[in-house]
């Protein structure tokens, strides 16, 4: 059982330069959601999904843009990246329903030079 | 949003030490989850505090939610070199929403 499964793993960007971070859940879960973890800031929220189709801001969301064509992928586009987008990325999943628990990947270390 | 407090940042301690981290907020949360993260990998969920004033126990971890359900706490007895990681804790906003603290650090040196 695969869970959330995010690529690249790594990724070297220049400044200006654009990428796109794909993510991927088997769980069938309603929310997704993408967050950035810098150290001695914990995990922020950059956007959030709901349910397809739909996307949301969350606490960090210039520079990055994102996209849920699909219930089971989430998208998260840096347009012309900067120095300070570089961090470790995870997306993560949720059902709607119980405790709210998240199931997230095992992150996407991106460096912009 | 909310914000949590998370405290100590760091805490490196011998093996077989007790440890206790805190987890302070002024705001309520409708409950107050505990996720475990060991390096290259995602955050993995310990536990979920739902009720004011509860304690739960998974082996040698014990969590407790204070009653106003603006804190949290994290104790570790008799602290194993497995135990090393980063703990976040996550308050859950009404609406389904989670706040992260900054994690504590902890390393168990045997």
């Amino acid at each position: 059982n695969a869970g959330v499964t995010q690529t690249p793993k790594f990724r070297v960007l220049k400044t200006g330069q654009s990428m796109t971070l794909l993510c991927a859940q088997d769980m069938n879960h309603e929310y997704m959601y993408w967050y950035r973890q810098d150290p001695g800031m914990g995990l922020r929220l950059i956007h959030y999904s709901v349910g397809e189709g739909t996307t949301a801001k969350g606490e960090v969301p210039d520079g990055y843009n994102v996209s849920r064509l699909k219930k089971q992928n989430f998208l998260l586009g840096l347009e012309s990246a900067a120095p300070s987008q570089t961090s470790v990325y995870f997306c993560a999943s949720s059902s709607p329903t119980g405790t709210g628990e998240l199931f997230f990947g095992e992150g996407s270390r991106l460096t912009v030079l | 949003t909310q914000l949590l407090e998370q405290s100590p940042q760091f805490l490196s301690i011998q093996e077989g030490e007790n440890l206790t981290v805190y987890c302070n907020s002024s705001s309520v949360f409708s409950s107050l989850q505990w996720y475990r993260q060991e390096p290259g990998e995602g955050p993995v969920l310990l536990v979920t505090v739902v009720t004011g004033g509860e304690v739960k126990k998974l082996k040698r971890l014990t969590f407790q939610f204070g009653d106003a359900r603006k804190d949290s706490s994290l104790h570790i007895t008799a602290a194993q070199p497995g135990d090393t990681g980063l703990y976040l804790c996550a308050g859950v906003e009404y609406g389904n929403k989670l706040v992260f603290g900054a994690g504590t650090i902890l390393r168990v040196k045997s």
